[in-house]
Order: C-alpha cells, then sequence, then structure tokens
C-alpha cells in the first residue's frame, strides 16, 4: 500500500482565496482524520469521519472551514476565505476503527500540506 | 492548563547517550499511551504504545506509564544520529476518544 495520499504537497497562495486540500486514506481503512499542526498549538484535530460520516467536528475553528468524504477513498479539506492564520501544515491520518486488537487507535498519517497564506 | 504537557526542547545529546523524553497530562480518562515519531517535512508515525499503567520495550525503546502521576516516559539507549527527530506523546480513552497530542519534543542526536 502507498500508505496515505495528500496533495498537494505545498500550496501558497494570497488571502481570501479558496484552498483545497485532498486526501485518500489507505484502503480498508474505515476512519479518517483531518489534523492541523503548528508551531505554536502543535497538533489539533480538526474533524474526524468513520464510514465516511463525520462523526466530530469539534475541532473546526469556524465556518471557513468544512471538509467533506464522498466516498472510502477520498477527502477534502477547503478553507474559503483563506486567512494568514490558517498557514500551517494540514495532516490527513487514517486507521481501522475499531482496533482489530486491543491498540491504541493506531493512525497512519500523510506527508502533509503546507500551507501558506500571504 | 493542556491536557497533555510535553517539553518543545530542543535536546541535544552525543550518539551513545540514554535520552529520557517526558509527558504529563491531567485527564484521568486516558487509557491508551502512544509515542509518535515525526521526522523533518514528514508526518508522524507511530513508535510504540501502551495500555494502561507500565513498560514495554521495542529494541532500544522503552516506554513507561505511571497512571499514578498522570506521566509517561519514552527512554531510547544507544541513541544514534538516525533518532533524530520530534517525539510525540499522545493519549486517549476508551472507546471512541480523540487523540491528544503533546506539542512534541525535538531530539538532535550529534555523531
Amino acid at each position: 500500500d502507498a500508505g496515505v495520499i495528500q496533495s498537494p504537497r505545498h500550496e501558497v497562495t494570497e488571502m481570501g482565496q479558496e484552498v483545497t486540500l485532498r486526501c485518500k486514506p489507505i484502503s480498508g481503512h474505515n476512519s479518517l482524520f483531518w489534523y492541523r499542526q503548528t508551531m505554536m498549538r502543535g497538533l489539533e484535530l480538526l474533524i474526524y469521519f468513520n464510514n465516511n460520516v463525520p462523526i466530530d467536528d469539534s475541532g473546526m475553528p469556524e465556518d471557513r472551514f468544512s471538509a467533506k468524504m464522498p466516498n472510502a477513498s477520498f477527502s477534502t479539506l477547503k478553507i474559503q476565505p483563506s486567512e494568514p492564520r490558517d498557514s500551517a501544515v494540514y495532516f490527513c491520518a487514517s486507521s481501522l476503527v475499531p482496533e482489530p486488537e486491543a491498540g491504541a487507535n493506531v493512525l497512519t498519517f500523510g506527508a502533509g500540506s503546507r500551507l501558506t497564506v500571504l | 492548563q493542556k491536557e497533555v504537557e510535553q517539553d518543545p526542547g530542543p535536546l541535544s545529546v552525543p550518539e551513545g547517550a540514554i535520552v529520557s523524553l517526558n509527558c504529563t497530562y491531567s485527564n484521568s480518562a486516558f487509557q491508551y499511551f502512544m509515542w509518535y515519531r515525526q521526522y523533518s517535512r514528514k508526518g508522524p508515525e507511530l513508535l510504540m504504545y501502551t495500555y494502561s499503567s507500565g513498560n514495554k520495550e521495542d529494541g532500544r525503546f522503552t516506554a513507561q506509564v505511571d497512571k499514578s502521576s498522570k506521566y509517561i516516559s519514552l527512554f531510547i539507549r544507544d541513541s544514534q544520529p538516525s533518532d533524530s527527530a520530534t517525539y510525540l506523546c499522545a493519549m486517549r480513552g476508551g472507546g471512541y476518544q480523540k487523540v491528544t497530542f503533546g506539542i512534541g519534543t525535538k531530539l538532535q542526536v550529534i555523531p
């Protein structure tokens, strides 16, 4: 398996523009997570999908952020309009829930999308 | 106060040293404790996990959990330059609960 695939790897945009980040989870995983990582706040969970259904979106910062998972192999995170404070690395991760054995909700992360909003 | 506290470092050690990385937490509901390693410009990858209190060893790595003190540790023996990375502790409660991460400690092992 190629792992979790994210695109684009880097995005530089201007304030007010729409940004769409994409994620392909590991085949067979039924859960998908979007995280945001900054130096000041570390890794923060934005939203969690299970079987393509959003379960926990309490971490989505505001209405400018939206996420979809139209099928088991694809998810998007959209920011509209973007602001400089949205600059961060956005990670997608997938896992199998419940775990096949007593485990720790092992998350497999993608390489991340580094977003810079000017 | 954050649920999970972790010193961001950086921590610089000579090759061969024993490294101790630590996190404290405040949520007594946490049951699963994990350590992720993140190389520069990469996503985090799971290194080890433990359930409840106790020790777990995997090669040069040992994870310890002390639930009574709400304190977890990761020890790296005979540290190597390839261990240079950011180490994030992570934890969650039983059932579905979101995984809460520490901010990560940046480690550099000097040859």
